[in-house]
């Protein structure tokens, strides 16, 4: 089992939908990152979440420590969100290393 | 001010031969960090490096090396390229234990 998992791992919608993508882990962590991935490799740091929710335009984060799980949420979706979504966990403090979930794939539909 | 930028955007090379990619980091940024993200996989940490210092290693062979210089920027190393090195490697730089934030990637195709 991936200590990250992330589901779903393809997303079709049609603008204007309200997209949850949703993470869950299996180890102690610092910190959970969301990442954007478009064509071509380039990666986005979307947010940086150790508690709570953290709201950024049309995208909202959210975590439960005790749950292991996190979601992130596009609302009013268009066909620019469409992109790889990653999750990934910083697992101690003071080594930064990130482990990465396999990632979810969204398209988004005029 | 820039991003993390990286050389080369692509590179090909044979089985066997040695390759050298390089990072620069943002400004004010002392920490970096390795990935390599094979097709359809998500990224997996090589190293990362933090004041000049290795301060982590991931799963991968002897094969795979790196330093950071005095200014902070960064190269990996990989000796005797297997077909299987082919993958886009990625670096981020962070300024300690905040956000780390990712370069362009350098695509590595071994033939």
């Amino acid at each position: 089992k991936n200590e990250v998992e992330q589901s779903p791992q393809n997303l079709t919608a049609q603008e204007g939908e309200f997209i949850t993508i949703n993470c869950s882990y299996s180890v102690g962590i610092s910190a959970l990152h969301w990442l954007q991935q478009h064509p071509g490799g380039g990666i986005v740091s979307l947010f940086m979440l150790s508690s709570g929710k953290k709201k950024h335009g049309r995208l909202i984060a959210t975590i439960n420590i005790q749950e292991k799980h996190s979601s992130l949420h596009i609302t009013a979706s268009h066909p620019r969100d469409s992109a790889v979504y990653i999750c990934a966990v910083a697992s101690n403090f003071g080594n930064e290393k990130l482990t990465f979930g396999t990632g979810t794939r969204l398209t988004i539909i005029p | 001010d820039a991003g993390v930028t990286q050389s080369p955007t692509h590179l090909i090379k044979t089985r066997g031969q040695h390759v050298t990619l390089r990072c620069s980091p943002i400004s004010g940024h002392k920490s970096v960090s390795w990935y390599q993200q094979v097709l359809g996989q998500g990224p997996q940490f090589i190293f990362q490096y933090y004041e000049k210092e290795e301060r982590g290693r991931g799963n991968f062979p002897d094969r795979f090396s790196a330093r950071q210089f005095p200014n902070y920027s960064s190269e990996l190393n990989v000796n005797a390229l297997l077909l299987g090195d082919s993958a886009l490697y990625l670096c981020a730089s962070s300024f300690g234990l905040g956000p780390q934030f990712f370069g362009p990637g350098t695509r590595l195709t071994v033939l």
